[in-house]
């Protein structure tokens, strides 16, 4: 079965220390996302990466690190910096050559 | 303001009911996307348009590129159509999608 996973579904810290999203796909997808979903708004990028080894800033990257070392894999960190970390996190890819982005089923993180 | 924007924000209806939810965005794009979102929080994909219009089930999506106008219409709504129905557009040859808030629908039996 061809798709993306996120782990784990549901995830508890406390204040200031770093936690890592798991994002997986094994769609051959070049392109990967890292999305934020607060209450009430839309989702917003955090990171990309259209290549292994590359990525870029979205519009809300502050607090937040990503790596690309394989295509298959987006790890997250959500650092002690992140001044609101407690949200829903979704990743997502897409092939370069087409505009149809997968969603995975989300994290969702509560940090208190 | 935002790039993408849904109307209504929240919709109730009657099992059997036409509903349409619309989309409007401000910025040239080379594709337009209907999402939907269950409670759960994972998200699919329903329609993705560049021009014209597309069915699938009771499901339709147009769009109207040069008003920068889509709607989604549901046709006989059922209360497993219940979840938040997400416009999303991809600006021109960019790699960034631009996500409205989202319209969230309960549908009653």
């Amino acid at each position: 079965d061809g798709g993306i996973t996120q782990s784990p579904k549901y995830l508890f810290r406390k204040e200031g220390q770093n936690v890592t999203l798991s994002c997986e796909q094994n769609l051959n997808h070049d392109a990967m996302y890292w999305y934020r979903q607060d209450p009430g708004q839309g989702l917003r990028l955090i990171y990309y990466s259209q290549i292994v080894n590359d990525f870029q800033k979205g519009d809300i990257a502050e607090g937040y690190s990503v790596s690309r070392e394989k295509k298959e894999s987006f790890p997250l960190t959500v650092t002690s910096a992140q001044k609101n970390p407690t949200a829903f996190y979704l990743c997502a890819s897409r092939s370069l050559g087409g505009n149809e982005q997968y969603f995975g089923p989300g994290t969702r993180l509560t940090v208190t | 303001k935002n790039e993408v924007e849904q109307s209504p924000q929240n919709l109730t209806a009657q099992e059997g009911e036409f509903i349409t939810i619309n989309c409007s965005y401000s910025v040239g794009i080379s594709a337009l996307h209907w999402l939907q979102q269950h409670p759960g929080g994972g998200i699919v994909s329903l329609f993705m348009l560049s021009s014209g219009k597309k069915k699938h089930g009771r499901l339709i999506a147009t769009i109207n590129i040069q008003e920068k106008h889509s709607s989604l219409h549901i046709t006989a709504s059922h209360p497993r159509d219940s979840a938040v129905y997400i416009c999303a557009v991809i600006k021109g040859t960019g790699n960034q999608f631009y996500f409205g808030t989202g319209t969230s629908l309960t549908v009653i039996p």
